[in-house]
């Protein structure tokens, strides 16, 4: 299969603090992984291609230094959202590419709901 | 510029009876189709995909999907619906450009 997990799976924070969420491509090596933000009964909304090795290519309107992505290894992938605040409560979801499937086929997360008190 | 259109918010359907979730899409050269499904607070499970061959190509779960490229859509079909099918539909678009777009989601509700 191709399984891709999250952790954590929810999380509550107070304003100001900073959160980190992992990305885990668990049977596969993913260079490519995808993070995204899903508002309630909303579609995806891609934050950011990570790449591994590389720098991350961010979406428009997507603050860089806010939302800070690593993709250091194959089947690891983090994100940071720095000073969280109220706004950035949403759920995040990532994905990763199987290049053992013809790396056409993005396998999702279960997703990370993030609550900023 | 390139879009994925589900022209339905909500579908419902009664159990037993067949069910058609919508998908156009405006998209330049041949493109990878897909189609997932969202649980309530879950990720996205994959369903199916069309790459090439075929038009009518069969998934998880006992969906099915047909491409027509004259029309320019990939519905997704079943013949029997389920009520543990009633979940959120996302149907996405990976152009020649290795990008994907997604629609906005078809909520699909089964009535028993």
């Amino acid at each position: 299969g191709a399984v891709v997990s999250q952790h954590p799976s929810w999380v509550i924070c107070k304003s100001g603090t900073s959160v980190k969420i992992e990305c885990r491509s668990l049977d596969f090596q993913a260079t490519t992984m995808f993070w995204y933000r899903q508002f309630p009964k909303q579609s995806l909304m891609l934050m950011a291609t990570s790449n591994e090795g590389s720098k991350a290519t961010y979406e428009q309107g997507v603050e860089k230094d806010k939302f800070l992505i690593n993709h250091a290894s194959l089947t690891l992938s983090t994100l940071t959202v720095t000073s969280a605040h109220p706004e950035d409560s949403s759920f995040y979801i990532c994905s990763a590419l199987n290049p053992g499937q013809g790396a056409e086929t993005q396998y999702f997360g279960p997703g990370t709901r993030l609550l900023v008190l | 510029a390139q879009s994925v259109a589900q022209p339905e918010d909500q579908v419902n359907v009664a159990e037993g009876n067949p069910l058609t979730v919508k998908c156009t899409y405006s998209v330049s050269g041949n493109p990878y189709l897909f189609w997932y499904v969202q649980y309530p607070n879950r990720g996205l499970q994959f369903l199916l995909k069309y790459i090439t061959g075929d038009n009518l190509v069969k998934g998880s779960y006992g969906f099915e999907a047909e491409f027509n490229k004259s029309q320019t859509s990939f519905h997704l079909k079943k013949p029997s619906a389920l009520v543990s099918d009633s979940a959120l539909y996302f149907c996405a678009v990976r152009d020649i450009g290795n990008q994907f777009y997604f629609g906005t989601g078809t909520s699909l509700t089964v009535i028993p």
